[in-house]
């Protein structure tokens, strides 16, 4: 298995602009994580899904950031507009079925964003 | 609310040599997982151990164990014959089980130096 794929690996965007990051979970996860990791915060759960549906999003900053999982394959953390504070390094993870099976997530690489 | 504190934000070992990073953490549920992860410069969260709260056999895996102290609220990771590649970045984790509000929180982390 590939594991869980983020794209894209580094992201540089300017104050003000759209960014969107994507992830594919492994095959066969039910559960799907949004992690953000910054040195003065350290990790921070975003949101999570199960089976497509999102079950707590008490993580997601502002208004600026939404999350969909349109199907078991895919899924995208958007912030717009973006700005400087939200520069960090956003991970996504999966598993089996959180909610029935709370075992290790795997973590994709990570996606750095640096907004200028 | 869950909370997870790893009060040494650095710690050194002599290659070869045996060492414990700490961790402590609060939560009201009863059935819970621990986690420790390892985050090398390559970014990458690394499952390096887990412990179910209603085992009370101690965790290993391989050079990787636990102390898990229930009633003490202790989740301390001892890495023994330490190897350079141990260096990185330590996390420790608690997920409650189960229900709608399980969530995955993070220490803050230990930063793991070794020396040859």
């Amino acid at each position: 298995d590939a594991g869980v794929i983020q794209s894209p690996r580094h992201e540089v965007t300017e104050m003000g602009q759209e960014v969107t990051l994507r992830c594919k979970p492994i095959s066969g996860h039910n559960s799907l994580f949004w992690y953000r990791q910054t040195m003065m915060r350290g990790l921070e759960l975003l949101i999570y899904f199960n089976n497509n549906v999102p079950i707590d999003d008490s993580g997601m900053p502002e208004d600026r950031f939404s999350a969909k999982m349109p199907n078991a394959s895919f899924s995208t953390l958007k912030i717009q507009p973006s700005e400087p504070r939200d520069s960090a390094v956003y991970f996504c993870a999966s598993n089996r079925n959180f909610l029935r099976h709370p075992s290790e997530q795997y973590f994709g690489p990570g996606t750095r964003l640096t907004v200028t | 609310a869950q909370t997870v504190t790893q009060s040494q934000p650095e710690m050194s070992v002599q290659e070869a040599e045996t060492v414990t990073l700490s961790c402590t953490y609060d939560t009201s549920e009863s059935d819970y997982y621990l986690f420790w992860y390892k985050q090398p410069p390559s970014r990458q969260m690394i499952l390096v151990i887990r412990q179910e709260a209603y085992k009370q056999q101690n965790a290993t895996e391989n050079r990787f164990s636990v102390n898990f102290q229930k009633a003490a609220k202790s989740f301390s990771l001892k890495i023994s014959d330490s190897q350079l590649g141990d260096a990185a970045m330590y996390f420790c984790a608690c997920t409650n089980y189960g229900g709608s509000q399980g969530n995955l929180i993070f220490g803050k982390g230990t930063k793991l130096s070794v020396k040859p």
